[in-house]
Formats: structure tokens, sequence, C-alpha cells
């Protein structure tokens, strides 16, 4: 069965430094997401990406912030200058249309240090 | 007030009964309903999805909506040990151009064999 996804399974970083989260949403999805999962807490929306371009963001994602799909198959979540708080599982999903169910992958746990 | 709320847990419930997992949604425009179970340091997976009013019965898995009450509910029957986990309701909000998943805080099943 087609899945998605992310790497790395981990990633520990200085606080101030950039990181890359990476995925590869299912082949013939369309839609794809973030969504962060600070420990304990429940899963919240980033941003979802569409025909190249971002169509929803919320809140959380700010202008630290940037996704990008840089060729056909991968989806990147970018984090300029990162901070304490933004230690988190971070899940990438996709959907085949706008409302269909979104599938996850394994998520990176991002521990900013 | 919070947009998706989820019944209280932990619910505990013996090997081979009933379980009756609850969700709340704020927002009418709401279109589409989810149940994701999440293991423990794990990503969600998909159970069930459901878009119109009524039951959707998948193997052990029944879920239930009712739009006018605003409420989306999942039945777990002959439950066995290994769906202990939490249980995620998750509702998507179709924007013109993007959709969002609007996650509740989750209710931990045990199933005690």
């Amino acid at each position: 069965e087609p899945e998605v996804t992310q790497t790395p399974s981990h990633q520990v970083t200085q606080m101030g430094q950039e990181v890359i989260l990476r995925c590869v949403p299912i082949s013939n999805h369309l839609y794809f997401y973030w969504y962060r999962q600070i420990l304990g807490q429940k899963v919240e929306f980033l941003v979802s990406f569409y025909n190249n371009e971002i169509s929803e963001k919320s809140e959380i994602f700010d202008d630290q912030f940037s996704v990008e799909r840089p060729d056909g198959s991968n989806f990147t979540l970018k984090i300029r200058s990162t901070k304490l708080e933004d230690s988190a599982m971070y899940f990438c999903a996709s959907s085949g249309e706008i409302n269909q169910p979104q599938h996850f992958g394994d998520g990176t746990r991002l521990s900013i240090l | 007030q919070k947009e998706v709320e989820q019944n209280s847990g932990p619910l505990s419930v013996p090997e081979g009964a009933i379980a009756s997992l609850n969700c709340t949604y704020s927002d009418r425009g709401s279109q589409s309903f989810f149940w994701y179970r999440q293991y423990s340091g794990k990503s969600p997976e998909l159970i069930m999805f459901i878009y119109s009013n009524g039951d959707k019965e998948d193997g052990r898995f029944t879920a239930q909506l009712n739009k006018a009450s605003q409420y989306v509910s999942l039945l777990i029957r002959d439950s066995q040990p290994s769906d202990s986990a939490t249980y995620l309701c998750a509702v998507n909000i179709e924007e013109t151009s993007g959709s969002r998943l609007t996650f509740g805080e989750g209710t931990q099943l045990t199933v005690n064999p």
C-alpha cells in the first residue's frame, strides 16, 4: 500500500539554526499538509499546499516557516531560525482530493537544544 | 470554546466489549469527519471517515454522524487489547482552495484482557 515517507525520523538542532524536514507524499496525491504535535498535546494544522502554492496556513505558520515542492516528489518544511518551542513531532500528510482522507507519514521528531 | 471536543478519558473496557468514543464539533461548515488511531509515539492512522448523516460500518468499527447535533461517534465492537490506543476525532472544513483537519485532544482507550 502506498505511504507517505518522512526523513529524518529524528532531528536534533541547536536553537537559532535552520532545519529542513522532508516528505515524499503518496505519488498520485495532489494535496499536501504539515501538522505538528507537541508532546502531550493535540495534533495542530500548520499548512496546506496545492498546485505549487500554499492554500491555507494557521497562525502557527509564521514567517519563520516555509514550504516547498522542489521537484515532482519531495515536499519540504523549513524552519529558518528554530526556537525551543519548535520542539515537536512534525507530520506530513497527503490526500488525493480536497475532501478525501489525509494519510500521515511516520513523522519527524524535532528536538531543539 | 474548543472546536473539536472528545469525551474525556481514559476509557477502559474489557476484551470483547463495545467501546464507544464520542466527539462534538463547533463549526457547522464542517463537511468531512475522520477517526484516527494513534499509538504512543506514532503517527495518526486512519480508521474511519464519514461524510453523510447516519452510520457507516467497516468490520468491527462503526462511525455515526449527526450533523444537526454536531456529533460524531466511533463504536468498536469485540474490542481487542491491540485496540488500546488514543483515538483522535478530526473534522475537515473545506475552504475554496484548501482544507485543514482540526483535531480533538483524543480519547485514550485501554482494552483489558
